[in-house]
């Protein structure tokens, strides 16, 4: 049973646009989130977090947006540059956080057109 | 130099060879973690380590064992190795506090014949 989900394998954008990357979870404890962003060959790279207490987070270009009650988190990249093309994680933990145990989606490739 | 350093990046052998995948930090964290990467798939958490003395089992640790040899250095073992072990293999640290994100090395690569 999968229960951070990322039901967009790819999606493209162009350059200056706006990109949102979407997350569902299915598991209510869950009371941490975060976004990693892959490049090939390389490892996952923390992006930004949100705690369940709080409903956005914003840094610079990113912004993470926590919707609860739908169990759904977004990603808004604004605005999109060719750099920020490569596979996106939505990650998650529950326990207050105590273990840091993540539990990830399958992720999202973004192509960010020129 | 990279705070997380994965060895070998990668490797191939065969089946039934035992290998050790390597990872140490320079970031000082108590907090290790080993997941595995299959195609088209989340990353799945096989072993985690709070401390020296203190290790749990993830999701998937059939077949696979670790050794904490000390705060910076968290390998993982295949014993007898089978084709379905093949996968991209990432260690992770973390500060021991709640809510603190995962710090990630660049992977091994690891194909079993």
């Amino acid at each position: 049973d999968q229960q951070v989900k990322q039901n967009s394998p790819s999606l493209s954008v162009q350059e200056g646009r706006i990109s949102i990357l979407n997350c569902d979870y299915t598991n209510s404890m869950f009371d941490y989130f975060l976004w990693y962003k892959k490049y090939p060959a390389e490892g996952p790279t923390f992006l930004i977090s949100i705690s369940s207490i709080k409903d956005k987070n914003e840094d610079g270009r990113f912004t993470v947006f926590l919707n609860k009650s739908a169990k759904h988190l977004s990603l808004h990249i604004v605005p999109s540059q060719p750099g920020d093309s490569a596979v996106y994680f939505c990650a998650a933990s529950d326990n207050g956080g105590a273990t840091n145990k993540l539990i990830f989606g399958t992720g999202t490739l973004l192509a960010v057109q020129p | 130099d990279a705070d997380v350093t994965q060895t070998p990046r990668n490797r191939i052998t065969k089946t039934g060879k035992r290998i050790m995948l390597e990872c140490s930090q320079t970031k000082g964290h108590d907090r290790m973690y080993w997941y595995r990467q299959d195609p088209g798939l989340g990353l799945q958490l096989i072993y985690y380590s709070f401390d020296v003395k203190d290790i749990n089992k993830g999701e998937i640790s059939d077949g696979y064992s670790v050794s904490r040899q000390a705060q910076a250095k968290f390998s993982l073992s295949l014993e007898s190795a089978i084709p379905n072990q093949t996968a991209l293999y990432f260690c992770a640290t973390s500060e021991s506090l709640s809510n603190q994100p995962q710090h990630f090395g660049d992977g091994t690569r690891l194909s079993i014949l």
